[in-house]
C-alpha cells in the first residue's frame, strides 16, 4: 500500500512571497503519478499540477512548479508570487498506473497542508 | 468548459435512514471515483466504476452501495445511516490519468 505524508500541517507566507510545500511518499510501485490539489474555503478539489513518475523534468504551470526527487520519493509544491487566493489546504496525492488508463486508480492523499497567504 | 455535476449539494438525513447521492460526469469520462472526506481530514477513496463495471473498492461500509449507470451517471446508496457518515462526499471523473472532483454533497446525519 502507498503512504502519502505531508509534515507540515500549517504554513504562512507574505502576498508575492514564495513558498514551498513538503510532500513524501512511500511506495514499491515504479509507474505512478504524483499531483497536488487544492481545497479552498469552498470545499472544492481543485488540481493545481500533476508529474509522471517516468519524466524527470520538473512539471510547472503558471506560478506553480514541483521539486520531484523520485530517488528521495519527495514531490514537493512552490508556490511563487503568493496570491491571497492561494489561502486554501493543499493536498499531495498519489496515483499508481494500472495496465489501462481507466481501470479505477484511486488517489491516495496526504493529510494536507494549511497554507495562509498574508496581505 | 462542463464539470462534475453532483446532488444533491447539501443532504440532511437522521440516523437509520437512507440517503442516495447522484454523480453526473464530465462528458465521455468513462471512469467514476467515489470519496468520503470527513471534517478536518484527508479525502478516503471508496470506490470506482469503469464503463459501469465496478472496478476497485475502499473502505466503503457494507451498508453503502453504489453502481454506474448506462448514460455513465453514477449513484452512492447509503442505508442504516449513521452520525458517523457526516461527511463530504466527492465524486472524481476521467477519461485518463487526471481525476477532476464535483463540488461534493455535505451531507449530515441527526
Amino acid at each position: 500500500a502507498q503512504t502519502v505524508t505531508q509534515s507540515q500541517p500549517e504554513m504562512s507566507v507574505q502576498e508575492a512571497e514564495t513558498v514551498t510545500l513538503s510532500c513524501t511518499y512511500d511506495t514499491s510501485e515504479n509507474n505512478y503519478y504524483l499531483f497536488w490539489y487544492k481545497q479552498p474555503p469552498s470545499r472544492q478539489m481543485i488540481l493545481v499540477i500533476r508529474q509522471e513518475a517516468y519524466k524527470q523534468q520538473n512539471a510547472t504551470e503558471n506560478r506553480f512548479s514541483v521539486n520531484f526527487q523520485k530517488a528521495a520519493k519527495s514531490f514537493s509544491l512552490k508556490i511563487s508570487d503568493s496570491q491571497l487566493g492561494d489561502t486554501a489546504m493543499y493536498f499531495c496525492a498519489f496515483m499508481n498506473l494500472a495496465p489501462h488508463p481507466s481501470s479505477g486508480d484511486k488517489l491516495t492523499f496526504g493529510t494536507g497542508t494549511r497554507l495562509a497567504v498574508r496581505p | 468548459a462542463a464539470g462534475v455535476i453532483q446532488s444533491p449539494r447539501h443532504l440532511i438525513k437522521e440516523k437509520r435512514e437512507t440517503a442516495t447521492l447522484k454523480c453526473y460526469p464530465i462528458p465521455r469520462h468513462d471512469t467514476v471515483y467515489w470519496y468520503q472526506q470527513g471534517p478536518g481530514q484527508d479525502p478516503q477513496f471508496l470506490i470506482s466504476f469503469y464503463e459501469k463495471m465496478q472496478s476497485d473498492k475502499g473502505s466503503i461500509p457494507d451498508r453503502f452501495s453504489a453502481q454506474q449507470f448506462s448514460d455513465y451517471h453514477s449513484e452512492l446508496n447509503m442505508s442504516s445511516l449513521e452520525l458517523g457518515d457526516s461527511a463530504l462526499y466527492f465524486c472524481a471523473s476521467t477519461s485518463g490519468y487526471e481525476q477532476y472532483f464535483g463540488p461534493g454533497t455535505r451531507l449530515t446525519v441527526t
